[in-house]
């Protein structure tokens, strides 16, 4: 199974700064790598697939990068609405693996 | 629009069992794999099930192997989990998403969720 790890756990930004998140794998995952938004009582919202590429209606704040073991999802400027968790998801094996979250809250 | 509407959920005791549906709309159901994920409180998301659409290829996660299974039935446009031997570590909110098609497994499309409460 490939493990998902993501950091840090929380991230306490101010509205308007960056905010920077990790996600690792235990092996590579080539760029078979989703990012998802959860907020309290709604579905997960599909961010980024293929690493970089953005779902439909993702802001341009938003942006993934990474390949292989290591990716990045940065988000410039953040608003009221970006206070979240976040995961990442890798698809390239079986299990479908998920990070463990990082909860990105308000400063 | 893609709409998934899951539906099953409830308070059911230790060693009991539920079953969860999820009934599909807006796509042609029978041509998209499809996958059952959980959010449990406190914790982060958990993939569980896939299912194909001829359902010749099921996968499990290891949480939940031998205890639950998935199923389809393509004329009613469901999906289903069955769901065996219950533990307070399968309380949750249960998801179905659907695949992206074409061997891609993320989820751009998922239902609103079912609450499961495993409690005596």
């Amino acid at each position: 199974e490939i493990v998902m790890t993501q950091s840090p756990a929380t991230l306490s930004v101010s509205p308007g700064e960056r905010a920077t998140l990790s996600c690792r794998a235990s092996q590579s995952v080539s760029s078979n790598l989703a990012w998802y938004l959860e907020k309290p009582g709604q579905a997960p919202r599909l961010l980024f697939y293929a690493a970089s590429a953005r779902a439909t209606g993702v802001p341009a704040r938003f942006s993934g990068s990474g390949s292989g073991t290591e990716f990045t999802l940065t988000i410039s400027g953040l608003q009221s609405e970006d206070f979240a968790v976040y995961y990442c998801q890798q698809y390239n094996n079986w299990p479908l693996t998920f990070g463990g979250g990082t909860k990105v809250e308000i400063k | 629009e893609v709409q998934l509407v899951e539906s099953g959920g409830g308070l059911v005791q230790p060693g009991g069992s539920l079953r969860l549906s999820c009934t599909a709309s807006g796509f042609t159901f029978k041509t998209y794999s499809m996958n059952w994920v959980r959010l449990a409180p406190g914790k982060g998301l958990e993939w569980i099930s896939f299912i194909d659409v001829g359902t010749t290829t099921i996968h499990y996660a290891d949480s939940v192997r031998g205890r639950f299974t998935i199923s389809r039935d393509n004329a009613k446009n469901s999906l289903y989990l069955q769901m065996n031997s219950l533990t307070d570590e399968d309380t949750a909110v249960y998801y179905c998403a659907r695949d992206e098609g074409y061997g891609v497994r993320y989820f751009q499309y998922w239902g609103q969720g079912t609450l499961v409460t495993v409690s005596s």
